[in-house]
């Protein structure tokens, strides 16, 4: 299985600022036939389902804000949010469509400061 | 506007088999895609169970496989997940979920892009 680890668990940013996370993947996501990354992120918040924000890690989904960024390749990759909103507070997960069994990161909690 | 919508008992006695179905609105459930269910124990992480291809074909996590079976019901536009034996540690939000797609040039792993609300099934005497 492709183990994904996020750092940090756990995030405190300032409204207005950046906040940055990353996911690690135990081994590379990046499929050579066609140079995509196997990679999407995810927001959740308390009593809803995911939210699909980024996928093959850096397209934005329809409607997501331009705040939110995606970016890394192989088995490094980051989750920008440019300027932090109130709206944003929930926990953000990544997650491989490399290969089964699909995998995700363990979540990391993004609050306000 | 596509929409997933989980149904089934909230609560599952230990050693019975938990059922749940997903019924897709909005869109036809054999167009192409791939229908998963995923589940995240109260407090936890996500867990991907499984997925079904509307043809048939079937992929298991391996940790659940024994014990897990995805089928499919095109007429009712549909599918569902049954879960054997099931204890404590089955506790979840369950949520069902489309991804991938096929073409007449292959089947392709993609993201998760539309979910249900999610179920609450605890596993309890």
């Amino acid at each position: 299985d492709i183990v994904m680890t996020q750092s940090p668990d756990s995030l405190s940013v300032s409204l207005g600022e950046r906040a940055t996370i990353n996911c690690k993947s135990s081994q590379s996501v990046l499929y050579s036939s066609n140079n995509k990354n196997y990679l999407a992120w995810y927001q959740q918040k308390p009593g809803q389902p995911p939210k699909l924000l980024i996928y093959w890690a850096s397209t934005r989904e329809s409607g997501v804000p331009d705040r939110f960024s995606g970016s890394g390749s192989a088995t490094d990759f980051t989750l920008t949010i440019s300027s932090l909103q109130a709206e944003d507070v929930a926990v953000y997960y990544c997650q491989q469509y490399f290969s089964t069994p699909y995998t995700f990161g363990q979540g990391t909690k993004l609050e306000i400061k | 506007q596509e929409q997933l919508q989980e149904s089934g008992p909230g609560l599952v006695k230990p050693s019975e088999t938990l059922s749940l179905t997903c019924a897709v609105s909005g869109y036809s459930i054999s167009s192409g895609y791939y229908w998963g269910w995923i589940r995240q124990p109260p407090g936890k992480g996500l867990e991907w169970i499984g997925s079904i291809y509307p043809s048939g074909s079937t992929y298991y996590n391996p940790s659940l496989k024994s014990r897990v079976t995805i089928s499919v019901d095109t007429s009712k536009n549909q599918f569902s997940l049954k879960l054997s034996s099931v204890t404590a540690a089955d506790t979840a939000v369950y949520y069902c979920a489309r991804h991938g797609y096929c073409t007449t040039g292959g089947c392709y792993h993609t993201y998760f892009d539309y979910w249900g609300q999610g179920t609450l099934v605890t596993v309890s005497s």
